[in-house]
């Protein structure tokens, strides 16, 4: 069974400065693999995804992500964080040639300091 | 409407009653999800529907859920018999094809169990 870990539950990061949120699957080949933002008041917002070719994946909001087969990891990033981002990151994984139900991770709260 | 919608956004009940939850998705999308999101937690899968059929329901916690999508557009999410251990965020998402497409989620509803 797939599963998704993301090591940190909080992460506090000054405005401006850049960001990194860990995730690390567990899927028997090469998965389907997303980052969600959960916004307090909001529902989940599809940030970027990788599902094959180039292993640094753009999203929205100016994230991106790296895909490291080597390592099961997904990192998030993002170069200068902005107050907005202040919210809820969800890591999921999604199963090859079909169209079930994504496995997630806990998340990862991140706080934004002025 | 131009999002999944999601009703009522918050239910209170009382253990053991009956409760039904509304899943309005988005026009033309086929592929139809529920998950419910514990306190602290990331989405847990519950079932998948492609049109009106439960393509998957291997998320489904015991018997006393059940969902429908009688005319492939709407769907219900039902809960029998409710436990203060149902109480979480149900949430909706809606996509085209499936979840490795993107999916859009809807804003959930609160379900408070006393």
């Amino acid at each position: 069974a797939q599963s998704v870990t993301q090591p940190d539950i909080h992460i506090t990061v000054s405005e401006g400065a850049s960001l990194e949120l860990r995730c690390n699957y567990s899927y028997g080949a090469t998965p389907y693999l997303f980052w969600y933002v959960q916004s307090p008041g909001q529902g989940l917002q599809l940030l970027l995804k990788y599902f094959s070719g180039d292993t640094l994946v753009q999203g929205i909001k100016g994230f991106e992500a790296e895909f490291k087969r080597s390592q099961s990891s997904f990192n998030l990033r993002k170069p200068s964080v902005h107050w907005s981002d202040a919210a809820e990151y969800f890591c999921a994984v999604g199963a090859r040639g079909g169209a079930d139900g994504l496995t997630f991770g806990k998340g990862t709260h991140l706080i934004i300091q002025p | 409407g131009a999002g999944v919608s999601q009703t009522p956004s918050n239910k209170v009940t009382e253990k053991g009653k009956y409760v039904e939850l509304r899943c309005d998705p988005i026009s033309g999308h086929t592929a139809l999800y529920w998950y419910r999101q514990s306190l602290g937690q990331g989405p847990e899968f519950l079932i998948y529907f492609q049109g009106t059929g439960a393509a998957d329901d291997s998320g489904l916690p015991n018997d006393r859920f059940f969902a429908v999508r009688p005319e492939g557009s709407v769907s219900t999410l039902k809960i029998q018999r409710t436990e203060r251990g149902d109480s979480a965020v149900y949430l909706c998402a809606s996509s085209p094809q499936g979840m490795n497409t993107e999916a859009f989620f809807g804003q959930g509803t609160r379900l408070t169990v006393v």
